[in-house]
């Protein structure tokens, strides 16, 4: 059955911490994305990428990156944590070309 | 640039009413659209996809028809239940001729049926 899997579920951490968010996926999909959502904005795509070594921006990039190092592994990387980036995380994939991606469980990041 | 804008906020029914939110998008080119339907504390799961040959497609008692010439995809279902309440999203498929593997979002409608 098509998956994909966030880690961790909940994350808190303090303002200027070191936060890495985990996507997998088992779906042999080609695209992966990564987006926060929050009251009144939506989905707002941060980054996504087409495959393995490839980093594509999205629509909100500040103060992230992301790596995918494999085929079903998309990381999103937050260096400087501020409380601004408190939001539902959530990782998608798709096999692209119009088609609708599958979106994980979502990561609650809480900053303080 | 291509856009996507849904009927704002919150829409509240009583439980048997007829169901319809509104999407409209614009796009250079002719796009998917999508609906998405999330509830509480899950993850968006995709409710339906338009076709390309004017089908209209249906799942748990909701349909929508894509016009291209009025660039609308409006959700409806005909007798709201309680299970309907949650966040729908329309999405469309379809940047640019390069890259469409970026959806565009809607910012999402809140429905709330009432007993």
């Amino acid at each position: 059955e098509a998956a994909v899997t966030q880690s961790p579920r909940n994350k808190v951490t303090v303002t200027g911490g070191n936060v890495t968010l985990s996507c997998r996926q088992t779906n042999s999909h080609n695209y992966m994305y990564w987006y926060r959502q929050d009251t009144g904005h939506g989905l707002r795509l941060i980054h996504y990428s087409y495959g393995a070594g490839n980093l594509q921006i999205g629509d909100v990039p500040d103060g992230y990156k992301a790596t995918r190092t494999t085929q079903e592994d998309f990381f999103l990387l937050l260096e400087l944590a501020s409380p601004s980036q408190t939001s539902l995380y959530f990782c998608a994939s798709s096999p692209g070309q119009g088609r609708a991606p599958l979106f994980g469980e979502g990561t609650r990041l809480s900053v303080l | 640039g291509d856009s996507v804008t849904q009927t704002e906020g919150l829409v509240t029914l009583t439980e048997g009413l007829p169901v319809m939110l509104n999407c409209t998008y614009q796009s250079t080119y002719s796009p998917f659209l999508f609906w998405y339907v999330q509830h509480l504390n899950e993850a968006p799961k995709l409710l339906l996809k338009s076709f390309t040959d004017n089908k209209r497609p249906e799942h748990q008692g909701f349909h929508a028809t894509l016009h291209k010439s009025s660039s609308s995809f409006h959700l409806q279902k005909s007798s709201a239940q309680l299970s309907d309440s949650a966040l729908y999203y329309c999405a469309l498929s379809g940047v640019n001729v390069g890259d469409n593997s970026k959806l565009i979002w809607g910012l999402g409608t809140s429905l709330v049926v009432n007993p």
